[in-house]
């Protein structure tokens, strides 16, 4: 079955520092999202993209962050200078022209020290 | 706006016994709704949605939902819990490809023995 790959698994940064996380939707898929959870809460979204750019984006997603598909295959998301309180799992999704058809990675641990 | 209240943060029963786990939906349109799995330290893993069509929906792991448009309800039941259902467990709703997936708070399913 087709999966959504992330990597790293785990990064540590330190605070201030720019970190990439990157993701590989399914090759077929349309619709391309970034989700976070922070530890014990529930999963939020951060940002859709769709035909090279960002179709919705939520309160949280604010100028420290951007989302880039650089190549055909890859889905990034970057935090220009992180936060202590950008400590969280981050979620890549992907998904085709079903509204149902979302599939997640398993995600990057974000660590920011 | 869409929104997900998913009843009870925490949810005790033993192996054997019946699971419930609540959650209701605001939606303006009709919506898709999903319930997820997370195990500790892992991914979001799909356990069943709906989308159209037949109301009650069975997924993996012998879990079923029945979607209520009456009662804006969508909750997830086993008939017998087993130990290894111990896990997160994540009601969502989304309204169209492309959008937001909007994530209840979660509710956490122990099973004792």
């Amino acid at each position: 079955e087709p999966e959504v790959t992330q990597t790293p698994s785990h990064q540590v940064t330190q605070m201030g520092q720019e970190v990439i996380l990157r993701c590989v939707p399914i090759s077929n898929h349309l619709y391309f999202y970034w989700y976070r959870q922070i530890l014990g809460q529930k999963v939020e979204f951060l940002v859709s993209f769709y035909n090279n750019e960002i179709s919705e984006k939520s309160e949280i997603f604010d100028d420290q962050f951007s989302v880039e598909r650089p190549d055909g295959s890859n889905f990034t998301l970057k935090i220009r200078s992180t936060k202590l309180e950008d400590s969280a799992m981050y979620f890549c999704a992907s998904s085709d022209s079903n509204p149902y058809g979302y599939t997640f990675g398993s995600g990057t641990r974000l660590t920011v020290v | 706006a869409q929104s997900v209240t998913q009843l009870g943060s925490h949810v005790s029963v033993s192996e054997g016994a019946l699971v419930l786990l609540r959650c209701n939906y605001s939606s303006s349109v009709p919506p898709y709704l999903f319930w997820y799995v997370q195990y500790p330290n892992q991914g979001l893993q799909l356990l069943l949605k709906y989308t159209t069509g037949a109301t009650l929906v069975k997924g993996i792991n012998g879990f079923e939902a029945e979607f209520k448009k009456s009662e804006t309800s969508f909750h997830l039941t086993k008939p017998s819990a087993h130990m290894s259902d111990a896990a997160e467990y994540f009601c969502a709703v989304t309204q169209k490809a492309g959008t937001a997936l909007i994530f209840g708070k979660g509710t956490t399913l122990s099973v004792s023995s």
